[in-house]
């Protein structure tokens, strides 16, 4: 069966500092990745996509980069973090050919 | 402008009733619709999809409808549980190629209260 991690569950990082949060899926090959933020008592915004390894999509222009070095791993970064950046970040994976996605368990950042 | 919305306010219901939830989209043509349940500091896990020639689709206690000309999903929990509460996302899908985008809605908060 396939699962999908996110890790770290939980960081506090202070203004200006890096960042990098790590997705990655197993059971699965080729999956679209997908990475969302929701902010509180907010719907999920979608921020990149990739269809494949090192296709990478923006949705909106913002502090952050994803990249997708291998087929089942997706990182999503920045070099200096802002207030705003503050959220509860998601990773979702898509079976090629499907239309559902399936979530991870979420990382919730907190920039002081 | 393209817009989805579902109710902001919180649906407070007491057990064994209906919760009705609904999701209204404005310039969007999705192929799909989908709903989502959202559980506090959890990710959201699927729950149905309906697509754009079928009127209605059930599952269990879940109905969910879909009406393309008035550009609306209701989702109805039908003998609810205090298990239910939760927040519910709708979602359109299908509008931009093979990407598998998908579009949420804000999200409703249901409340099922014994």
């Amino acid at each position: 069966s396939q699962t999908i991690h996110q890790w770290p569950a939980t960081l506090v990082q202070p203004v200006g500092s890096p960042l990098s949060l790590e997705c990655t899926v197993e059971g699965t090959s080729n999956p679209n990745l997908y990475w969302y933020r929701q902010a509180a008592g907010r719907g999920l915004q979608l921020l990149f996509y990739s269809i494949g390894i090192d296709q990478i999509s923006s949705e909106v222009p913002q502090n952050l980069s994803a990249s997708r070095p291998q087929d089942r791993q997706f990182i999503l970064s920045s070099k200096k973090l802002l207030l705003s950046d503050s959220g509860f970040y998601l990773c979702a994976w898509r079976p090629p050919g499907d239309t559902t996605q399936y979530f991870g368990p979420g990382t919730r950042l907190t920039v002081l | 402008s393209q817009k989805i919305e579902q109710n902001s306010e919180a649906l407070n219901i007491q057990e064994g009733k209906t919760a009705t939830l609904t999701c209204n989209y404005t310039n969007y043509s999705p192929a799909y619709l989908q709903w989502y349940r959202q559980d506090p500091g959890r990710g959201p896990v699927f729950l149905l999809l309906i697509r754009e020639n079928e009127k209605e689709k059930r599952k269990e206690r879940l109905k969910v409808t879909f009406d393309t000309t008035l550009k609306q999903s209701l989702f109805h929990i039908t003998a609810s549980q205090p298990a239910d509460s939760a927040t519910y996302l709708c979602a359109l899908s299908g509008i931009s190629g093979n990407t598998g985008k998908l579009i949420f809605g804000q999200g409703t908060t249901l409340q099922v209260k014994p």
